[in-house]
């Protein structure tokens, strides 16, 4: 049980584009998703929280209108990396919290989103 | 803020050999702490969660302890394998609490050596 899944598993595309990444939560419901990034050789920095049904709250240094994250459903969040650069290059993770019945506040993690922009 | 410091950096021994990992965080008001294994280009696989209520968790090889008034963790290897060779993260909660996400160190890469 437990389990999230992120599609896709890597994306390449072109600078000035955008790309979507999903984050589904497969055999529970996340009233709380989180966003992760981890850059090469370095470790994960907590990009934005995202809760079902309101505005996502971002970290400081992260831009909201450059990464935009929707949460319609209790199992579905969306991150887009809008008009897309060589520098937002990077590996992005995404994590559920649990909700009842489950480990109090343990998140469980997707297998990640290779972004390369060329 | 949370801040999460990972000692070693970096860890190379022999198979066969015990090891400890250490963790430690400046805020001490966390609901639980996790450790976490990362292999090369891939993503995160969870190996222990303890509770601020807990000391310990174990689970096979693996022994986790929670010091909340120290502000450390150790992860604990017995009889290494190469097949433990990874990257060890442990993160804690960002602002303190349960609630909110968490803040990684920057982890311990480790190579057992066959």
């Amino acid at each position: 049980g437990a389990v999230v899944s992120q599609h896709p598993s890597w994306v390449i595309c072109k600078s000035g584009t955008s790309v979507k990444i999903e984050c589904r939560s497969l055999d529970f419901q996340a009233t709380t998703m989180f966003w992760y990034r981890q850059f090469p050789k370095q470790s994960l920095m907590l990009m934005a929280t995202s809760n079902e049904g309101s505005k996502a709250t971002y970290e400081q240094g992260v831009e909201k209108d450059k990464f935009l994250i929707n949460h319609a459903s209790l199992t579905l969040s969306t991150l887009t990396v809008t008009s897309a650069h060589p520098e937002d290059s990077s590996f992005y993770i995404c994590s559920a919290r649990g909700g009842y019945g489950m480990a109090p506040y343990e998140q469980y993690f997707g297998p990640g989103t290779r972004l390369t922009v060329t | 803020k949370q801040e999460v410091t990972q000692i070693p950096a970096a860890l190379s021994v022999p198979e066969g050999e015990n090891l400890v990992l250490n963790c430690s965080f400046t805020d001490s008001a966390i609901y639980n702490l996790q450790w976490f294994r990362q292999d090369p280009g891939k993503g995160l696989t969870s190996l222990l969660l303890i509770q601020s209520s807990q000391r310990e968790q174990t689970s096979g090889r693996l022994n986790a302890s929670l010091d909340k008034s120290s502000g450390r963790s150790t992860l604990y290897i017995a009889a290494s394998q190469p097949g433990d060779s990874a990257t060890y993260l442990c993160a804690a909660p960002y602002s303190g609490g349960g609630a909110d996400g968490l803040t990684f160190g920057k982890g311990t890469h480790l190579i057992i050596q066959p």
